[in-house]
């Protein structure tokens, strides 16, 4: 249980496109889910907090204009990567709890590597 | 800051020996502990949860927590090369808002050698 499927597996966009990535919660409801980005041999970096029916919560640093993130239904969450540029290729995860986050794991999907050419 | 502190390694342990991987974590209030897999271009899976002091022990894994040090430990026995990969800590912290965070320690990389 607790399968969490993130789409595409990977990703090359020339620079100035935009790119969606979903992020799908397939046997169970999540209110909340959560875009991290992993830079080569570096730790996640949590970028923001995707809410069910209300606005996303950026980390500090993340620029919400340009990562756009919509969860508009209790299993899906999308996240807009606009106007790309090589400087955003990187390993885009994202991840859901079964339960509250007091006492429950993180589920991820399989991740996203987006190239920007 | 709010922190997640893990040696970044890498831990070069033999076939067959016992890897023992560290966490430390600042927030004291803290109250559920993970330890995740993370092999090279793939996305983590949970290894083990814990929540209260003590041991907790899932066949070749065992998760140790100190609340008291704010430390919590993996232990790996009968490594096998197959282990070998980054070990992210992970502790729900409580944001200056209320509402939880996972945070991420930098991960340890494991190495076992035949």
């Amino acid at each position: 249980g607790a399968v969490v499927s993130q789409h595409p597996s990977r990703v090359i966009c020339k620079s100035g496109t935009s790119v969606k990535i979903e992020c799908r919660s397939l046997d169970f409801q999540a209110t909340t889910m959560f875009w991290y980005r992993q830079f080569p041999k570096q730790s996640l970096m949590l970028m923001a907090t995707s809410n069910e029916g209300s606005k996303a919560t950026y980390e500090q640093g993340v620029e919400k204009d340009k990562f756009l993130i919509n969860h508009a239904s209790l299993t899906l969450s999308t996240l807009t990567v606009t106007s790309a540029h090589p400087e955003d290729s990187s390993f885009y995860i994202c991840s859901a709890s079964v339960q509250g986050l007091y006492n429950s794991p993180l589920h991820f999907g399989n991740g996203t590597r987006l190239t920007v050419t | 800051q709010k922190e997640v502190e893990q040696n970044s390694g890498p831990l070069s342990v033999p076939e067959g020996a016992i890897a023992s991987l560290n966490c430390t974590y600042s927030d004291r209030v803290s109250q559920s502990f993970f330890w995740y897999r993370q092999y090279s271009g793939k996305s983590p899976e949970l290894i083990m949860s814990i929540y209260s002091n003590g041991d907790k022990e899932d066949g070749r894994f065992t998760a140790q927590l100190n609340k008291a040090s704010q430390y919590v430990s993996l232990l790996i026995r009968d490594s096998q090369p197959s282990d070998s990969a980054t070990y992210l800590c992970a502790v729900t912290l409580i944001s200056s808002g209320g509402s939880y965070i996972p945070t991420f320690g930098r991960g340890t990389s494991l190495i076992v050698h035949p």
